[in-house]
């Protein structure tokens, strides 16, 4: 029972677009909604959150938008760069309690 | 500041074998996680501590086992390896989650240890 899914594995856009990475959960209890970047033998590095009481978090290139209602989440690269192909996994929690992560979705960034 | 260190970063194990997973960090985090992902899927809860002495089960702890005896280390043991444990391991520590919207916000992950058992 996946309450968190990413379902799409890859997404290839031209450098300077804008990429847009989607993520649907299940649990209403969720409160507090996160993104990391993974890139090939590293660990997920931290990216980007955002509490369920608001819905729209930005850190320059980066905006996390949330839909409540649709239970559904999506993350905005804006402009798209080389640098930015990796894998990108939307994680949630609730009331303080540990991570539950996507499947991830791999985006390739064209030159 | 090394962050969170895992080691060894590649071990091949055969059936029966037993291991143990390395994890430390620098950073004073009081919580600690060890994570599994298989290939398409998410990552996965193990075990996760609070603290020293403190553990508990994650989603998937069935053939592991994890002692807490200091702040920085968590190491994770496998006693009877099993071809289903061949994944990508990788720990992770944080700040009490209560510090989020803080600027203490997420997990701190080590760069993992891909396992395989033959």
């Amino acid at each position: 029972d996946q309450q968190v899914k990413q379902n799409s594995p890859s997404l290839s856009v031209q450098e300077g677009r804008i990429s847009i990475l989607n993520c649907d959960y299940t649990n209403s209890m969720f409160d507090y909604f996160l993104w990391y970047k993974k890139y090939p033998a590293e660990g997920p590095t931290f990216l980007i959150s955002i509490s369920s009481i608001k819905d729209k978090n930005e850190d320059g290139r980066f905006t996390v938008f949330l839909n409540k209602s649709a239970k559904h989440l999506s993350l905005h690269i804006v402009p798209s760069q080389p640098g930015d192909s990796a894998v990108y996994f939307c994680a949630a929690s609730k009331e303080f309690k540990q991570l539950t992560f996507g499947s991830g979705t791999q985006l390739t960034v064209l030159p | 500041n090394a962050g969170v260190t895992q080691t060894p970063k590649f071990r091949i194990l055969k059936i029966g074998q037993s291991m143990t997973l390395q994890c430390t960090q620098d950073m004073n985090h009081n919580y600690m996680y060890w994570y599994r992902q298989d290939p398409g899927m998410g990552l996965k809860l193990i075990y996760y501590s609070v603290g020293a002495g403190i553990t508990d089960k994650g989603e998937v702890p069935n053939g592991y086992n994890v002692s807490r005896s200091t702040t920085e280390d968590f190491p994770l043991r496998l006693e009877l390896a099993a071809p289903s444990q061949t994944s990508v391991y990788f720990c992770a520590s944080s700040y009490p989650p209560v510090a989020r919207g803080r600027g203490q916000d997420g997990y701190t992950f080590g760069s993992g240890t891909r396992l395989t058992v033959v």
